[in-house]
């Protein structure tokens, strides 16, 4: 009964391919997002959604486009992968929005050959 | 512009010390803030967080003390145990609807026997 699901956890892909990243939260929680995580483990937000609507958009490439089907789904898609993508891609779930304790998923490795 | 600065990056502390860590910030709009616990390929998760409404918190081993007229806030680690061994995060961030989190650079902790 995992809170916060990713899929995969791993993902090895060529340049200029195009991937997708699943996320699921059980907790009833109605705002979610995503962080990347870098290299030297700096973590920074992407996006965030409540109740499907989008509030945070970060200064991301408009490579990643993030899609929330329900308020318990948020999915994150990245076409034409590039080396700079390789990361750690987190997804969090919390209770409202703003100063609220967030709950992160084990993360999605990406690896860009 | 990295609005909250962490230190150390790493910290060496023998089984049963303090650990000390400590973040300073400069947006004063900011009203939460959280420590993050990660272990190695796991996701953050919640450690203790203070509102600075209040100096002090403390859960079991774990103390926040905020100073919020210097902007600083630090986590206290009372008898470390080997367990302890992760790395940290403080974080923080306003309370309005599109507030995000913001996350220091992470310390090492290892503690050794």
């Amino acid at each position: 009964d995992t809170a916060v699901s990713q899929t995969p956890k791993y993902l090895v892909t060529q340049m200029g391919n195009d991937k997708s990243i699943k996320c699921e939260q059980n907790l009833g929680h109605d705002t979610m997002y995503w962080y990347k995580q870098d290299s030297k483990k700096f973590l920074k937000i992407m996006f965030s959604y409540n109740n499907k609507e989008l509030i945070i958009n970060e200064t991301v490439p408009n490579r990643f486009s993030p899609k929330s089907p329900d308020k318990a789904h948020l999915n994150l898609h990245i076409n034409s992968l590039e080396l700079g993508d390789s990361a750690v891609y987190f997804c969090a779930s919390s209770t409202g929005t703003g100063g609220q304790p967030q709950h992160f998923g084990d993360g999605t490795r990406l690896s860009i050959l | 512009q990295q609005q909250v600065k962490q230190s150390p990056q790493s910290l060496i502390v023998q089984k049963g010390g303090i650990s000390i860590i400590n973040c300073a910030y400069e947006n004063t709009a900011f009203d939460y803030f959280p420590w993050y616990q990660q272990f190695p390929g796991k996701g953050p998760a919640l450690l203790i967080a203070i509102r600075p409404d209040v100096s002090e918190k403390k859960e079991g081993r774990f103390t926040i003390s905020f100073n919020k007229s210097a902007k600083q806030f630090s986590l206290h680690i009372m008898d470390s145990q080997p367990g302890d061994s992760a790395t940290y995060f403080c974080a923080a961030s306003g309370s309005g609807t599109a507030s995000k989190l913001t996350f220091g650079t992470g310390t090492r902790l290892q503690v050794t026997l």
